[in-house]
C-alpha cells in the first residue's frame, strides 16, 4: 500500500494565495482521480475539488487542483484567501480498491 | 437533495459492539456505494470500507477485516456499519459518505460519535 503525505500545516494572510501538496509514496499520482475535501471544526468534510480538478457547484473558483507527474504529487491552491477558508483539507485517492487519505494539512488564515 | 443521515451518539464499553446506520434520500439508492470514514479525536480520516448498495458486496480495510461489518437495507434506503470487540482507541466520530464515480465521496453524513469507556 501507498501513502499520501502533506504538509501538517500551512499559514498566510488574507488576500494571499496558498498551495498545499500531497505527494504519493509509490505508484502514480495520475492513475485515479484525487479528491480534496475541506472540513471546518464540529463539521463532517465536503468536496472542494475532484477528479483532481474539478469544482462542485457553489465552491469559488478561488480553489483549484491539479495533478504533477514529475513530483508525483496533487496540488490544491487557494487564492484571495479569506478568513473562512481557514480549516483542515485532505487529500484523498484510490488504488487496488482501497480509499487512501492524506494526513490532512491545516490551514490558517 | 442528496442527504446521509445518521443515528446519534453511542456510549459502549470496551468488548461490546455497536452499529451506526446511515439512511439516505434525494437519489436513487442502488446506483452509488457508500463508504466509512472514521475520525479519532484531534486525528486524521481513516477509511474503514465500502459497500455495494447493488449487490451488497464489500471491502473492508485490512485493519479492520474480522471486525467490521457493513449491510445494506434496500427497503429502507439504510446502511449500517458493526464494530465488534470495540477498543479504547476505536473511540471516533463515525461517518457514512456516498462513494460517486471516481471515488470521489460526496455528500457525507452528518457523523456519529462513538465513545468507548471503560
Amino acid at each position: 500500500n501507498f501513502m499520501l503525505t502533506q504538509p501538517h500545516s500551512v499559514s498566510e494572510s488574507p488576500g494571499k494565495t496558498v498551495t498545499i501538496s500531497c505527494t504519493r509514496s509509490s505508484g502514480s499520482i495520475a492513475r485515479y482521480f484525487v479528491q480534496w475535501y475541506q472540513q471546518r471544526p464540529g463539521s463532517a468534510p465536503t468536496t472542494v475539488i475532484y477528479e483532481d480538478s474539478q469544482r462542485p457547484s457553489g465552491v469559488p473558483d478561488r480553489f483549484s487542483g491539479s495533478i504533477d507527474s514529475s513530483s508525483n504529487s496533487a496540488s490544491l491552491t487557494i487564492s484571495g484567501l479569506k478568513t473562512e477558508d481557514e480549516a483542515d483539507y485532505y487529500c484523498q485517492t484510490y488504488d487496488s480498491s482501497y480509499v487512501v487519505f492524506g494526513g490532512g494539512t491545516k490551514l490558517t488564515v | 437533495q442528496v442527504q446521509l443521515v445518521q443515528s446519534g451518539a453511542e456510549v459502549k464499553k470496551p468488548g461490546a459492539s455497536v452499529k451506526v446506520s446511515c439512511k439516505t434520500s434525494g437519489y436513487t439508492f442502488t446506483t452509488y456505494g457508500i463508504s466509512w470514514v472514521r475520525q479519532a479525536p484531534g486525528q486524521g480520516l481513516e477509511w474503514m470500507g465500502w459497500i455495494s448498495t447493488y449487490n451488497g458486496n464489500t471491502n473492508y480495510a485490512q485493519k479492520l477485516q474480522g471486525r467490521v461489518t457493513m449491510t445494506t437495507d434496500t427497503s429502507t434506503r439504510t446502511v449500517y456499519m458493526e464494530l465488534r470487540s470495540l477498543r479504547l482507541d476505536d473511540t471516533a466520530m463515525y461517518y457514512c459518505a456516498r462513494d460517486r464515480a471516481g471515488n470521489w465521496l460526496d455528500p457525507w453524513g452528518q457523523g456519529t460519535l462513538v465513545n468507548v469507556s471503560s
